[in-house]
């Protein structure tokens, strides 16, 4: 079947405006994460959705970043006023249900350049 | 905060050989541990997971360690192959908030 998959591909945006990042599950999943990963480093962890319950938004970084997942499903990372430092490939999982039990299935993520 | 250890350093190993990669992590010990490998330019994909009751696991040349005493998870593959050259990262679940911490990952090498 069809895995994760994420739009663009690539984003090359200029400092100051506003990027919307897009995420498509695995059907049938109800957890689905987003991660940033920079170059070098390890997966940041950004927020996590667990069917209609609240999101985890603990690792956004600042205010600037926000989620949402409509109807259980597709879910997109809106990046307001973006800066350099948003520079980074954008990683969407999914997986059957929440917890550290549940293999997470991986897009190809996103890669954003901020000019 | 949980902190996940992996050598920075890439292994560059013979064809043939095993690789062997070590996972250390400090404070808590988790219930599951995971590993994954990522390809350049593709995300990471799930190889095996291994609750803390168990202390091996094995999915064809790849087998998976986990030390609760030593707050380590070693991941060997044996007789690598040139494909098996990726970066593998080790994944751990936090403390009961359904979430997973990556390490940074540890790059492989198998030269042929």
């Amino acid at each position: 079947g069809a895995g994760v998959s994420q739009s663009p591909s690539n984003k090359v945006t200029e400092k100051g405006k506003d990027v919307e990042l897009r995420c498509d599950p695995i059907s049938g999943h109800t957890a689905l994460y987003w991660y940033r990963q920079s170059l070098g480093q390890g997966l940041e962890f950004l927020i996590y959705f667990q069917g209609n319950s609240a999101p985890d938004k603990s690792g956004l970084p600042s205010d600037r970043f926000s989620a949402e997942r409509t109807g259980g499903s597709v879910s997109t990372l809106t990046i307001q006023r973006t800066q350099q430092e948003d520079s980074a490939v954008y990683l969407c999982a999914s997986s059957f249900q929440v917890g550290g039990n549940n293999e997470q299935f991986f897009g190809p993520g996103t890669r954003l350049t901020v000019l | 905060s949980q902190k996940i250890e992996q050598n920075s350093e890439a292994l560059n190993i013979q064809e043939g050989k095993t690789a062997t990669l070590t996972c250390n992590y400090t404070n808590y010990s988790p219930a599951y541990l995971q590993w994954y490998r990522q390809d350049p330019g593709r995300g990471p994909v799930f190889l095996l997971l291994i609750r803390e009751n168990e202390k091996e696991k094995r999915k064809e040349r790849l087998k998976v360690t986990f030390d609760t005493t030593l707050k380590q998870s070693l991941f060997h593959i044996t007789a690598s192959q040139p494909a098996d050259s990726a970066t593998y990262l080790c994944a751990l679940d936090m403390d009961g908030n359904n979430r997973l911490a990556f390490g940074k990952g540890n790059q492989v090498v198998v030269i042929p």
